[in-house]
């Protein structure tokens, strides 16, 4: 059974460029979550899905993010016009609703604006 | 609003000392889960032991064991026994039971185990 997966793993980008990543969660999980991590801060919750529905954004999430996950299946999170403060962590984490609750994590994006 | 608080931000022991990371939590919901997750340097978060708020039973597993305290609102993790290998940021986290379950998460306590 393999894990969550993301990519890339890293990406470095000039500020006002737009960035795309992917995560694909661990196969028969129907939920997806997004967090983001910056130094020294511990991973904070930016959206979910449940399939291919988007049920909540968090405040975080500015206009410049989008996130979506077609077919249920793997899911992309987006930034536009990227900011120098957008440069952290970007974890993705997946579960099974109705079992168990955990959510899996993935090994992360890390991004960086320059 | 849910919230998590790990008041040491770094702790240091030598190898085979035992150590304990605090958590306290608050929330609002009667029916809630705790988490501890572990990062290691390579940065992935991976899950030590969930706990829903009506099991208060402490729990042990080989080196580890975790101490639920409703009545102070803390889940304090120990490690006995430390390894070189322990060496990680541990995280406590907090979702509510029904809903999204998403994670609200400390802000971690970086453990360096001396050898």
């Amino acid at each position: 059974d393999t894990g969550v997966s993301q990519n890339p793993r890293h990406k470095i980008t000039k500020r006002g460029q737009n960035v795309t990543f992917r995560c694909d969660p661990i196969s028969e999980h129907n939920r997806l979550y997004w967090y983001r991590q910056t130094l020294g801060q511990g991973p904070e919750f930016l959206t979910y899905f449940q399939n291919e529905a988007q049920l909540e954004k968090s405040r975080l999430l500015s206009d410049r993010f989008s996130a979506e996950r077609p077919k249920g299946s793997f899911s992309t999170l987006e930034i536009q016009r990227t900011e120098q403060g957008d440069s952290a962590m970007y974890l993705c984490a997946s579960s099974l609703m109705g079992t168990d609750y955990e959510q899996y994590f993935g090994p992360g994006t890390r991004l960086t604006v320059t | 609003a849910q919230k998590v608080t790990q008041a040491q931000t770094e702790i240091s022991v030598v190898e085979k000392e035992d150590v304990t990371l605090d958590c306290v939590y608050e929330t609002r919901d009667t029916t809630y889960y705790l988490f501890w997750y572990k990062q290691p340097p390579s940065g992935e978060l991976v899950f030590l032991i969930r706990r829903n708020s009506f099991d208060e039973q402490n729990e042990i597993s080989g080196r580890y064991s975790w101490n639920f305290q409703k009545s102070t609102s803390s889940f304090n993790f120990t490690i006995t026994a430390s390894q070189v290998v322990d060496s990680a940021v541990y995280f406590c986290a907090l979702s509510e039971a029904f809903g999204n379950e998403k994670l609200t998460f400390g802000t971690g306590t970086r453990l360096t185990i001396i050898p």
